[in-house]
């Protein structure tokens, strides 16, 4: 088993849709990110939380750190935010990170 | 700002031929470097890790090797490239504290022949 799983694996929904991408993971943590890799490859980082709930625009991150689960959620999704979501741990004493395998999501309009 | 610059994006090689590729950041000192590997439909996989010039940590045993010969400069590179050796490469870096965000960078797409 993963120390960091996803989940759904693939996700399509229709424009305007509220999506929801679930991480669960099974270590220790200092931090959790939340990363966003485009067609090309790059990858960008969109959150870094450790408690609580952070919002950037239509993104909202959620962590829940008794139950090991973090949630990213977009709401009004957009063709533009077709990515794969790839959630991240950062674990105490040491700055390497953690990776699930990603979420691919596609949004058609 | 910090930059972080990574070429070529994209490089067919032959097997059994060397690879070198080039990570440079800007605009910041003595951040944390690393390099990943991100294999078709797979995670990425850490495989470099370092904190400071000739400081190299290797993560899986493997045929690439990496150096830090300046502040912010990493390179990974082989001698001999196998066809395993394909896939995608992600240099990153993150500022030398705990909980920092990693940046990355466009990534070189590589191709083993």
């Amino acid at each position: 088993k993963n120390e960091v799983e996803q989940s759904p694996q693939n996700l399509t929904a229709q424009e305007g849709e509220f999506i929801t991408i679930n991480c669960s993971y099974s270590v220790g943590i200092s931090a959790l990110h939340w990363l966003q890799q485009h067609p090309g490859g790059g990858i960008v980082s969109l959150f870094m939380l450790s408690s609580g709930k952070k919002k950037h625009g239509r993104l909202i991150a959620t962590i829940n750190i008794q139950e090991k689960h973090s949630s990213l959620h977009i709401t009004a999704s957009h063709p533009r935010d077709s990515a794969v979501y790839i959630c991240a741990v950062g674990t105490y004493n040491t700055d390497k990170l953690i990776f699930g395998t990603g979420t691919r999501l596609q949004v058609f309009p | 700002s910090q930059t972080i610059h990574q070429w070529p994006a994209t490089l067919v090689q032959p097997v059994g031929s060397p690879l070198s590729l080039e990570c440079t950041v800007e605009g910041t000192s003595n951040p944390n470097l690393y390099w990943y590997r991100q294999a078709a439909g797979r995670g990425l996989q850490l495989l470099f890790y370092s904190v400071g010039i000739g400081q190299i940590s290797s993560e899986v045993p493997q045929n690439l090797s990496a150096s830090r010969p300046q502040d912010r400069q990493f390179i990974l590179s082989s001698k001999k490239l196998l066809l395993s050796d394909s896939g995608f490469y992600l240099c990153a870096w993150s500022q030398g504290l705990r909980n920092q965000p990693q940046h990355f960078g466009d990534g070189t797409r590589l191709s083993i022949l």
